[in-house]
């Protein structure tokens, strides 16, 4: 089946510094990838759509300067966390889907961000 | 209205039991309904997808869909501790990518 590969599964970084966070489509080619954030007992919070070739879509009230987005093959997505402040500490998942394979997204195991 | 509503939990039910697991929706454009399983600190793992109304069955899980109702539904048979986890439901239209609107999604706890 699809297989969407996240790195890193977690990170903690100082305050003010960047975090880089990537997700492959492992075995399909994923035009369209999809970032979500999880605070802690939540649901998944759509952040953004990710266009492979073209910029991102984003939800009201994500700073796309923030939460950057890169796209630039159909297998890889990247979103940088730029500044990072204690409050972005979450859960940040990333989801794409198989177009040849189902109707069924696929998500990566999620990336545990924490900035003290 | 929230276009997707699921009772949030927490549910605690015995080892064997049948559980069942509930969302509405409000937007009729859906097409695609799906139900995660996530455990903790881990991404959701698909457990089933139904396209339109219908009933869909793998194993020990049965996907319901009711269109007319907006309402969809999830059942676990024999339910295992191995079920704990927080259960999501998921919906999308009928464009190849458009993102998932998810509901709250379901603690369950299966006591052995």
């Amino acid at each position: 089946g699809a297989v969407v590969s996240q790195h890193p599964s977690r990170v903690i970084c100082k305050s003010g510094t960047s975090v880089k966070i990537e997700c492959r489509s492992l075995d399909f080619q994923a035009t369209t990838m999809f970032w979500y954030r999880q605070f802690p007992k939540q649901s998944l919070m759509l952040m953004a759509t990710s266009n492979e070739g073209s910029k991102a879509t984003y939800e009201q009230g994500v700073e796309k300067d923030k939460f950057l987005i890169n796209h630039a093959s159909l297998t890889l997505s990247t979103l940088t966390v730029t500044s990072a402040h204690p409050e972005d500490s979450s859960f940040y998942i990333c989801s794409a889907r198989d177009l040849t394979g189902g109707w069924g997204y696929t998500f990566g195991s999620g990336t545990r961000l924490t900035v003290v | 209205q929230k276009e997707v509503e699921q009772d949030p939990g927490p549910l605690s039910v015995p080892e064997g039991a049948i559980v069942s697991l509930n969302c509405t929706y409000s937007n009729s454009a859906f097409q695609y309904f799906m139900w995660y399983r996530q455990y903790s600190r881990k991404g959701p793992e698909l457990l089933m997808y139904t396209y339109s109304s219908g009933n869909k069955e793998d194993g020990r899980f049965t996907a319901q869909v009711d269109k007319s109702s907006k309402y969809i539904s999830l059942f676990i048979r024999d339910s295992q501790p191995s079920d704990s986890a927080t259960y999501l439901c998921a919906m999308s239209g009928n464009s190849g990518n458009t993102p998932l609107v998810f509901g709250k999604g379901t603690r369950l706890s299966v006591i052995a």
